[in-house]
């Protein structure tokens, strides 16, 4: 059984040029959560995606955007990067925002995106 | 912003020894998880612990929460080199809300 899958798994961009990050998630799972780790920090959340709908949002810029497919894996796009996006973008799967699961749910990360932009 | 801290930074030690990690957090919580890191890597879920529990183990792990003063901890009894790593807790506020929280983690290092 595959785990979160992510790729690519490094990526060099330039300023002002667009990226997309892609996420499968571990199989049975319908929930999709994004998390920007800046080097030297913990994670920190950028979106959720359930039904392939926008549920929560962290504080980031709309140049953050995403899209969940219906067999569940998702995209990040990040539009206008900027030297400050540079990071580890991790995606998390977990079941669960559907009424037949009983939390708490546990989040299953893949091993990321390494994103440089110079 | 961040929830909460972890406490110490950075934390080194020699094998065989015990390893402890602090964590405090800022609002209530639904439940505290904790991660562990591998050289920037993806994140490896280690533990949960709710809100009513106080204890929690885990093989080598044992992790307490004392929500009255909003803060965890995370042993690891008897450290091996391949727990060299930095670990994270996480909260959850909401219920099934499923959006983390992390502090900024400890990096830990086991010396041979």
């Amino acid at each position: 059984d595959a785990g979160v899958t992510q790729s690519p798994t490094h990526l060099i961009k330039t300023r002002g040029q667009q990226v997309t990050l892609r996420c499968s998630p571990k199989s049975g799972h319908d929930t999709v959560s994004w998390y920007q780790q800046a080097l030297g920090q913990g994670p920190q959340f950028i979106f959720q995606y359930y039904e392939e709908e926008e549920r929560q949002r962290g504080n980031f810029p709309d140049r953050f955007s995403g899209h969940q497919f219906p067999n569940y894996s998702s995209e990040l796009n990040v539009n206008a990067l900027l030297l400050g996006d540079s990071a580890l973008y991790l995606c998390a799967s977990s079941g669960g925002l559907g009424l037949t699961s009983i939390p708490p749910y546990e989040q299953y990360f893949g091993p990321g995106t390494r994103l440089t932009v110079t | 912003s961040q929830q909460g801290e972890e406490d110490p930074q950075a934390l080194s030690i020699q094998e065989g020894e015990n390893a402890t990690m602090n964590c405090s957090y800022k609002t209530s919580i639904n439940n505290l998880q904790w991660y562990r890191q591998n050289s920037g890597r993806g994140l490896v879920h280690l533990i949960l612990i709710r809100s009513n529990e106080r204890e929690k183990h885990s093989g080598r792990l044992r992790v307490t929460l004392d929500t009255s003063k909003k803060s965890s901890s995370l042993l690891i009894t008897a450290s091996r080199a391949a727990d060299t790593a930095s670990y994270f807790c996480a909260t959850d506020p909401l219920q099934g809300a499923q959006k983390l929280v992390f502090g900024q983690g400890t990096r830990l290092t086991i010396n041979p």
